[in-house]
């Protein structure tokens, strides 16, 4: 099983671009989610998802949209980039909401200029 | 929202020490968890903890889940280089869908 797959691994933005970050799993989880870590930092949840058609706001969710169309795919979409963006973004799913833990993909470096 | 606090932030050992560390909160979690992410990945679970009081090895790893049931701990024994990264406590409270995650401790083993 490939587990949590993200594309692309590295990305440099201009300053007003666009870009979707793609997050797929083949593990049959209902439970996704998105989150980003500043250099040195923890992890911050952006956003998540219980199911396919259900999202939900993390605690930094400004500047960022999510679809969860399947239960395989959950897709970060940044509007109108800014070099506070800039950030190593992880999704990560899981079966139960975390009572066995999540399963991380290994990341997405974006750098916003 | 929840926090969760890591301490030490981080730590500096020489490859043999033993290690300690720990995870504090203001709330009641119903599970603990720990992970490690080593430099340029995702964080990688490491041991799970369900119950007051509980102690879970994995190799070199324990872990205990506290008796008030607001901290865990982690301890590395025999540390070896590879143990290089950063290591995340997470806790669960019962009717969450998602993980709370700590600060993290940076872990660095010199030769």
């Amino acid at each position: 099983n490939a587990g949590v797959t993200q594309t692309p691994k590295f990305r440099i933005l201009k300053i007003g671009q666009s870009m979707t970050l793609q997050c797929t799993q083949d593990m049959n989880h209902n439970y996704m989610y998105w989150y980003r870590q500043d250099p040195g930092m923890g992890l911050k949840l952006i956003y998540y998802s219980v199911g396919a058609g259900i999202t939900d706001k993390g605690e930094v969710p400004n500047g960022y949209n999510v679809s969860r169309s399947t239960t395989e795919d959950f897709p970060l979409r940044l509007e109108l980039a800014a070099p506070s963006q800039t950030s190593v973004y992880f999704c990560a799913s899981s079966y139960s909401g975390g009572t066995h833990g999540y399963t991380f993909g290994s990341g997405t470096r974006l750098t916003v200029v | 929202g929840q926090q969760l606090n890591q301490s030490p932030q981080s730590m500096f050992i020489q490859e043999g020490e033993d290690v300690s560390m720990n995870c504090t909160s203001s709330s009641i979690f119903n599970t603990w968890l720990w992970y490690k992410q080593d430099p340029g990945e995702g964080p990688v679970l490491l041991i799970a903890l369900y119950k007051a009081g509980e102690l879970t090895s994995n190799g070199r790893l324990t872990a205990q889940f506290g008796i008030t049931r607001k901290d865990s701990f982690l301890n590395i024994s025999a540390s070896i280089p590879s143990d290089v990264g950063i290591y995340f406590c997470a806790g669960l409270t019962g009717t969450a869908s998602k993980l709370t995650f700590g600060t993290g401790t940076r872990l660095q083993v010199t030769l």
